[in-house]
């Protein structure tokens, strides 16, 4: 398996611009996660889904974000609009069987820039 | 709110040195505590997932011990190469499925 694939690598939009972040988790994989990382606040949990399902959403910052996950193999995340504070590097995540015995695979993570 | 704190916040030692770094977390609703190393421009990868007081993980020179009654995990690199160079970050799940992560430990080490 090729891991989880995210697309694009680099995103640089100007303010008020929608940006659409994709991901494809590992094959098998029935939890899929969206992380932003800053310099500040680190790693944190945007929202994460099961099954397709979206189950916590309440790390999304506000309703400028909003992330779909129409089938088991591909997950988005929209800014609309975005603003140059979303400027981050935003990480997909899977992992089967849940985290409480496994690991999250994370891809290569979308540096977004917003001028 | 869960709070996972890593200490120290950066770290810098010479090739052969041992060393170690400090996860703190909630001890209440543990389910499981996690790992990860995280080199510049690569994603994070897992180290160890540990789940039960008193566990005690291992690869190679690195190694984990979990203590989920006071809240605590220590991660030990012996002998560190500066191949080992890289952010060490801990996070804990406290069921749903929902990890969360320490701000990490950046380790610089030097030949």
């Amino acid at each position: 398996d090729a891991g989880v694939i995210q697309s694009p690598r680099h995103e640089v939009t100007e303010m008020g611009q929608e940006v659409t972040l994709r991901c494809k988790p590992i094959s098998g994989h029935n939890s899929l996660f969206w992380y932003r990382q800053t310099m500040m606040r680190g790693l944190e949990l945007l929202i994460y889904f099961n099954n397709n399902v979206p189950i916590d959403d309440s790390g999304m910052p506000e309703d400028r974000f909003s992330a779909k996950m129409p089938n088991a193999s591909f997950s988005t995340l929209k800014i609309q609009p975005s603003e140059p504070r979303d400027s981050a590097v935003y990480f997909c995540a899977s992992s089967s069987q849940g985290l409480l015995n496994t690991e999250a695979f994370f891809g290569q993570g979308t540096r977004l820039t917003v001028v | 709110i869960l709070n996972v704190e890593q200490s120290p916040q950066s770290l810098h030692v010479q090739e052969g040195d041992s060393t170690n770094f400090t996860c703190s977390f909630p001890s209440s609703n543990f389910y499981a505590l996690h790992w990860y190393r995280w080199e510049t421009a690569k994603s994070p990868e897992a180290l160890f997932v540990m789940t039960l007081n008193g566990d005690e993980k291992k690869k190679g020179r690195i190694s984990a011990t979990l203590n989920t009654k006071e809240g605590y995990s220590y991660l030990y690199i012996k002998g560190s190469q500066p191949e080992d160079s890289a952010t060490y970050l801990c996070a804990a799940n406290t069921g749903f499925q929902k990890l969360v992560f320490g701000t990490g430990t950046r380790l610089l080490v030097s030949p």
